[in-house]
């Protein structure tokens, strides 16, 4: 079975600072791994996938992820925090054999701080 | 490309009501659309998945007759909460799946619903 686990439920940094949230996944097939963004009261949009092509990852808004098979993780970063970047953070695994059905880990709240 | 819409973005409706929700694609067609529901401060969790022209495959625990599933065309879908109750609150969420390889999910803005 398919499962995603993100390690934090709130991360705090302060602007220009590095992010880094993390997400470990499982699954018994070769997985589609995707970070989304969610801003207060509005749908999700989507950060970066990954979809067994290259291991690193990179995203919107200078955001990026790796791939670590042998980790089993996916977590995503950014070099420098920006204000906009306060949300919440879903990573997210998907299993082709399900058609599709995607499977969101809990969440990380990101606070930015000036 | 690729964008999904939601009406309405808000709804409040009187417990023991019905409530429609659609979800439409605007700029592609998509065989298999999702509803997800989401609380406050908690994640996404999926209701159903929708195949255009058949009936939904719902999640377990959720009542079919409930929330009822259309997905009558390849750009539309709706859900309907049959009788709502305060516990139905929630933000409700859908996406549309475009294959590309695989099947890759666009989602809506979401719809509050808000049941007194």
């Amino acid at each position: 079975a398919q499962s995603v686990t993100q390690l934090d439920s709130h991360v705090s940094v302060s602007e220009g600072t590095p992010v880094l949230l993390r997400c470990n996944y499982s699954s018994s097939y070769s997985p589609s791994l995707f970070w989304y963004v969610q801003h207060p009261n509005k749908g999700l949009q989507l950060l970066l996938k990954y979809t067994s092509a290259a291991t690193l990852v990179k995203g919107i808004n200078g955001f990026e992820a790796e791939f670590k098979k042998s980790e089993t993780s996916f977590h995503l970063t950014k070099p420098s925090a920006h204000m906009s970047d306060a949300a919440e953070y879903f990573c997210v695994v998907s299993a082709d054999n399900q058609g599709g059905k995607l499977i969101f880990g809990q969440g990380t709240e990101l606070s930015v701080k000036p | 490309g690729a964008v999904v819409s939601q009406h309405p973005s808000r709804v409040i409706c009187k417990s023991g009501t019905s409530v429609k929700i659609e979800c439409r694609s605007l700029d592609f067609q998509a065989t298999t659309m999702f509803w997800y529901r989401q609380f406050p401060k908690q994640s996404l969790m999926l209701m159903a998945t929708s195949n255009e022209g058949s009936k939904a495959t719902y999640e377990q625990g959720v009542e079919k007759d409930k929330f009822l599933i259309n997905h009558a065309s390849l750009t539309l879908s709706t859900l309907t909460v049959t009788s709502a109750h305060p516990e139905d609150s929630s933000f409700y969420i859908c996406s549309a799946g475009l294959v590309r390889g695989h099947i890759e999910q666009f989602f809506g803005p979401g719809t509050r619903l808000t049941v007194l």
